[in-house]
C-alpha cells in the first residue's frame, strides 16, 4: 500500500539551531516526493520537490531535503532555523503526471526564541 | 507564477443548508483540479479529482451525493457540500496543475474553513 509517514508529531527547536524532519514512504513505483509547509489558516506551500536525478534537492527558504532509496526516505533539512520556520510541514508522495498526492500527517515545528 | 484562488476562505452555515466553494486557477488551464479535507491537526485527504468536463472521480468512502463536484471550464471548480451536517465541518483545500509544465508541481489554494452550525 501506499503511504507517507513523518514519525515526529511534534518538534521544538532554538532559533539558529539545525532541524531534520523525517520522512518515510511506501510506493510501488518511482516516487515522486515533495515537501509542502502549511502556516494556521493557510494554503499549502512547495518546498522542494524530487523527481529525478541529483538526490539532494535545494528549495526555497533554505530548505534542502535528501532523497535515499535504500532507506525509503527523503528528510527535510535546514542549517539555521529561522522563527518565522514555525508551522506545520508535510511531506507527500505521488505520480507528478497525474497530480494526486499521499500526504504524511505533518509534523509541527516550534521555534524557541 | 501560476496561482489557484479559493473562495470563500472561510464560510458558516447551518445544519441543512448547502455550501458551495469555488476553486479556480488564474493563468492556467486546468483539466484536472484536486479537493482534500483536512481535519485539525491532521493531514490532508484527497477527497475526489475534479475533470473538465467529465465526471468527478471520487476516492473511497467519499459520498458523491453529498460532496457535487462541478468542473465547468478549465478554470474552475466547485465542490457543493449538500445538506452539511457539523461533522462536515473541515478545512477543503483544492489544487490544480498546470498541464502545459512537465514535472510541474501542484498549486493549492489557500482553503476554506467550513463551520456548520
Amino acid at each position: 500500500a501506499q503511504s507517507v509517514t513523518q514519525p515526529d508529531i511534534h518538534i521544538t527547536v532554538s532559533e539558529g539551531a539545525s532541524l531534520e524532519l523525517r520522512c518515510n514512504y511506501s510506493y510501488g513505483a518511482t516516487p515522486y516526493l515533495f515537501w509542502y509547509v502549511q502556516s494556521p489558516g493557510q494554503g499549502l506551500q512547495l518546498l522542494l520537490k524530487y523527481f529525478s536525478g541529483d538526490t539532494l534537492v535545494q528549495g526555497i527558504k533554505g530548505f534542502e531535503a535528501e532523497f535515499k532509496r535504500s532507506q525509503s526516505s527523503f528528510n527535510l533539512r535546514k542549517p539555521s532555523v529561522h522563527w518565522s520556520d514555525a508551522a506545520e510541514y508535510f511531506c507527500a508522495v505521488g505520480a507528478a503526471d497525474t497530480g494526486k498526492l499521499i500526504f504524511g500527517q505533518g509534523t509541527t515545528l516550534q521555534v524557541k526564541p | 507564477g501560476a496561482v489557484v484562488s479559493q473562495h470563500p476562505s472561510r464560510v458558516i452555515c447551518k445544519s441543512g443548508t448547502s455550501v458551495k466553494i469555488e476553486c479556480r486557477s488564474l493563468d492556467f488551464q486546468a483539466t484536472t483540479m484536486f479537493w482534500y479535507r483536512q481535519f485539525p491537526k491532521q493531514s490532508l485527504m484527497l477527497m475526489a479529482t475534479s475533470n473538465e468536463g467529465s465526471k468527478a472521480t471520487y476516492e473511497q468512502g467519499v459520498e458523491k451525493d453529498k460532496f457535487l463536484i462541478n468542473h465547468a471550464s478549465l478554470t474552475l471548480s466547485t465542490l457543493t457540500v449538500t445538506s452539511a451536517h457539523p461533522e462536515d465541518s473541515s478545512f477543503y483545500i483544492c489544487s490544480a496543475r498546470d498541464p502545459k509544465g512537465y514535472n510541474s508541481p501542484l498549486h493549492f489554494g489557500n482553503g476554506t474553513r467550513l463551520t456548520v452550525t
